[in-house]
């Protein structure tokens, strides 16, 4: 069975950094693109990036790009996102998905001072 | 950015009835629409691939097509459990876009 579990959520205040880690299990890893996708408070739906299936590959949401960064570590099935100077507008469910198929089941992230 | 606008935000219908949802892409994404329901208080599930391409395990009773740029979702027989919100989202040209979704009510 396929299982997205992301952890490293939570309260932080505007300006900070974050990491976000999304362990993968019941399919192998290293054999797929995965995703990153957030749903704000009010539902609103953002693609962030993807990440090719061995990491020599990204692509983010342009409006992130200088903030986000995507990574991936095969060995340990782990995907991860890296969130640097958060503002208020970053507060969203964050979701870890293989490109779309599967979601794990969320992460949120409230940035608030 | 294509622009995909998602309607009806909301809408309410009875066990049986049969409902659509359509999505209107800015530009032609030549089929590269997936249609995602979201369950409260769960995370979004694939119903629909390639505009008209069920996902294993996803009764029969969802479809989808398309006509040029307009791309809709239609349930059949509407059952309980179909009570949620429904997106669409485009994957042909990054950055990938969503619908605005919809809030589908069972009465």
């Amino acid at each position: 069975e396929v299982q997205l579990v992301e952890s490293g959520g939570g309260l932080v205040q505007p300006g900070a950094s974050l990491k976000l880690s999304c362990v993968a299990s019941g399919f192998t890893f290293s054999d797929y693109w995965m995703s990153w996708v957030r749903q704000t408070p009010g539902k609103t739906m953002e693609w962030i990036g993807d990440i090719k299936y061995d990491g020599s590959y990204t692509n983010y949401a342009p409006s992130l790009k200088n903030r986000f960064t995507i990574s991936r570590d095969n060995a340990k099935s782990t995907l991860y996102l890296q969130m640097s100077n958060v503002r208020s507008e970053d507060t969203a469910t964050y979701y870890c998905t293989r490109r779309g198929s599967y979601w794990g089941q969320g992460v949120m992230v409230t940035v608030s001072s | 950015d294509i622009q995909m606008t998602q309607s009806p935000a909301s809408l309410s219908a009875s066990l049986g009835e049969t409902v659509s949802i359509e999505c209107l892409a800015s530009e032609d994404i030549y089929s590269n629409l997936a249609w995602y329901q979201q369950k409260p208080g769960k995370s979004p599930q694939l119903l629909i691939y390639y505009a008209s391409s069920l996902q294993d395990g996803v009764p029969s009773r969802f479809s989808g097509s398309e006509s040029g740029t307009q791309y809709s979702l239609e349930i059949n027989s509407l059952q309980p459990e179909d009570e949620g919100d429904y997106f669409c989202q485009q994957s042909y040209k990054f950055p990938l876009t969503f619908g605005s979704g919809t809030k589908l009510e069972i009465k």
